[in-house]
């Protein structure tokens, strides 16, 4: 059973970088057949897709957050990141980690999420 | 970007009503559309991919239909947990994007 599990600090001071790491098992970051995404959801709002990794080594990006996402994968440790440079309350959001298949484009799992807020 | 753009935003129903949820993208997206569900407080859940198939696991009173630009969920014969936020997400471009939400609420 493939399970996604997100981690990083839940408070981030304002102009400074969120990072957070989604670590996977029952499957493998190094795999040809999935896109290794981050999506957000702002309280009480709807989801945003940030971005993903593929592990040729291309990534694609939301535009409107190119300019300040980095998303990474780390197969020695099974393992994607995601970082988030000069971040404002705007970005205070639950991140979830997820899996979208390349065989039908689709978010078939997901992890349980995680609250980042930006304050000082 | 591909705009989603889901109607009604929310909605009340009963148990055992038949539910439908529209989904219409900004330009064609084929049918590179799929639904999820999510609860409070827990992550998306796949319902429906690929416009019309059903995840695996998902009940047999979900199914999904359209092409093009307009897509429907239909819940027939709710059951309390259905109670949920369900969106829908193409899957046809990058960057992906979602719909609105629409809130299914108890009458």
């Amino acid at each position: 059973q493939v399970q996604l599990q997100e981690s990083g600090p839940g408070l981030v001071k304002p102009s400074e970088t969120l990072t957070l790491t989604c670590s996977v098992s029952g499957g493998s970051v190094g795999s040809d057949n999935y896109y290794w995404s981050w999506i957000r959801q702002p309280p009480g709002k709807g989801l945003e897709w940030i971005g993903y990794f593929y592990y040729s080594g291309n990534s694609n990006y939301n535009p409107s957050l190119k300019s300040r996402v980095t998303i990474s994968v780390d197969t020695s440790k099974n393992q994607f990141s995601l970082k988030l440079s000069s971040v404002t309350a705007a970005d205070t959001a639950v991140y979830y980690c997820a899996r979208e298949r390349r065989d039908g484009y689709k978010f078939d799992y997901w992890g349980q999420g995680t609250l980042v807020t930006v304050s000082s | 970007d591909i705009q989603m753009t889901q109607f009604p935003s929310s909605l009340s129903a009963s148990v055992g009503d038949i539910v439908t949820i529209t989904c219409r993208a900004s330009q064609s997206i084929s049918t590179y559309l799929n639904w999820y569900q999510q609860k409070p407080g827990k992550a998306p859940k796949l319902l429906v991919y690929a416009a019309s198939s059903l995840q695996s696991g998902v009940p047999s009173r979900f199914s999904g239909s359209g092409s093009g630009t307009d897509f429907t969920l239909t819940i027939s014969s709710l059951q309390p947990e259905d109670f949920a936020t369900y969106y829908c997400q193409q899957s046809y471009s990058p960057p992906r994007t979602f719909g609105q939400g629409t809130k299914l609420e108890i009458k």
